[in-house]
């Protein structure tokens, strides 16, 4: 168990609606990182926040985006949801900027059909 | 723009014999070097990291990788698999200096044959 815990695990939803999917770091980290795995992207970084403010943008559609509360959990809400949007979405996190040690979530297996 | 070559889409071995998974990566200065395993179902979990010293890195689960920067690589051995490793291996390169993300690898699945 990394201690990152992603809400829901499964998510099937049809074209066209919008989702939000629940992160909360583990105790103590200040930054979390979205990422995308899909079968012909591979795991692509989408973006990061830290202490509650954007910290990096990476292949993030404008479709998606995100948010960290002050509790430090984030959200990541992708709407007008297209077939292509279906992927295993994980979330990290690390106790400062930098990435040396980000531990991942189990991830939510979002299905559009 | 760094990035991560894994040539091995699929490798297969016996249990109990070494392996070395392969990784290559394009990056303009000294780049952070991860490897991460994936098992079915689960979330990613870092077997281990290099940043700088010893080109020889030790990590979890009798692991380790070797930076070879001539060659641009950053190889993942282990000299006797058990059938728990089968799984999926991404290699991942960060920027040193405050990198905020990764850029992983298309990863390798890893077979174990009794």
């Amino acid at each position: 168990d990394s201690g990152v815990t992603q809400t829901p695990k499964h998510l099937i939803t049809a074209t066209g609606q919008r989702v939000t999917l629940r992160c909360s770091p583990r105790s103590g980290d200040l930054s979390v990182y979205w990422y995308q795995q899909s079968l012909d992207q591979g795991l692509q970084f989408l973006i990061q926040y830290y202490n509650g403010e954007e910290r990096a943008k990476g292949n993030i559609l404008e479709r998606f985006s995100a948010q960290q509360f002050p509790d430090l959990h984030s959200e990541l809400n992708l709407s007008s949801l297209e077939l292509g949007d279906s992927a295993l979405y994980f979330c990290a996190s690390s106790v400062g900027l930098l990435n040396t040690e980000a531990f991942f979530g189990q991830g939510t297996r979002l299905t559009v059909v | 723009a760094q990035s991560v070559t894994q040539p091995d889409i699929h490798i297969t071995v016996s249990e109990g014999a070494s392996l070395e998974l392969r990784c290559n990566y394009s990056y303009g200065a000294t780049p952070y070097l991860f490897w991460y395993v994936q098992s079915p179902g689960q979330g990613l979990q870092l077997l281990l990291k290099y940043f700088s010293g010893d080109t020889l890195v030790q990590g979890i689960k009798g692991f380790e990788a070797e930076f070879k920067r001539s060659q641009s690589s950053f190889n993942l051995r282990k000299p006797s698999v058990h059938w728990s490793d089968a799984a999926e291996y991404f290699c991942a390169v960060g920027e040193a200096f405050g990198n905020e993300k990764l850029t992983f690898g298309t990863g390798t699945r890893l077979t174990i044959i009794p």
